[in-house]
């Protein structure tokens, strides 16, 4: 099987934009969860979708959203871009909603730096 | 602020000893997992220990779970320049019917050879 794939791996932006992140999950996962890795805070949680459903979501700002597609693809949304919002974005797949007890399968990420 | 706190933030042994990481967490868990992390790329999940269990082995692997401490610790036995990588901890949590996976701050591993 196919790993989970995340695009773009690199992105350049400036403050005030917005971006768009792409995560496909492992053929047959229907759970993607999103996480922020940054050296200053680490690994933080940002939200869960399953069955094209928000079902668990960490303590960002409403700048951060997701959506989830039919086929579980799904895309992370962050608004107004903010130097702090720097960071590797890592998406993870799962088979089952809010089960973290399955084995997450994580990404290789997306490198967001914002100028 | 993170859940979890991994001692030491960074470990250098030689090739063939073992290596000790350590987990401390703030509140009552549904489950711990040990997770790499190679050089800024993604997670590779190690092993899953249920907040019912003391000890689990996997491989070179052995984690062990105290709840009455709030702690964990990761094993890597014989270590090998591959296990060279940063090492995470992370605490499923519920908050009513909402589970959240919350990370610690990470162990860097250097493996000598």
């Amino acid at each position: 099987k196919a790993g989970v794939t995340q695009t773009p791996r690199y992105l350049i932006k400036t403050r005030g934009q917005q971006v768009t992140l792409s995560c496909s999950p492992i053929s047959g996962h229907r759970s993607v969860s999103w996480y922020q890795q940054t050296p200053g805070q680490g690994l933080q949680f940002l939200f869960e979708y399953f069955s094209e459903t928000q079902r668990n979501k960490g303590n960002f700002p409403g700048r951060f959203s997701g959506r989830q597609f039919s086929n579980s693809r799904s895309e992370m949304n962050v608004s107004t871009l903010e130097l702090g919002d720097s960071a590797l974005y890592l998406c993870a797949s799962s088979p089952r909603a809010g089960a973290f007890t399955d084995t997450q399968y994580f990404g290789p990420g997306t490198r967001l730096t914002v100028l | 602020s993170q859940q979890g706190e991994e001692d030491p933030q960074a470990l250098s042994i030689q090739e063939g000893e073992n290596a000790t990481m350590n987990c401390s967490y703030k509140t009552s868990i549904n489950n711990l997992q040990w997770y790499r992390q190679n050089s800024g790329r993604g997670l590779v999940h190690l092993i899953l220990i249920r907040s019912n269990e003391r000890e689990k082995h996997s491989g070179r692997l052995r984690v062990t779970l105290d709840t009455s401490k709030k702690s964990s610790s990761l094993l890597i036995t014989a270590s090998r320049a591959a296990d060279t990588a940063s090492y995470f901890c992370a605490t499923e949590i519920s908050s009513g019917s909402a589970r959240q996976l919350t990370f610690g701050s990470g162990t860097q591993l250097t493996v000598l050879p």
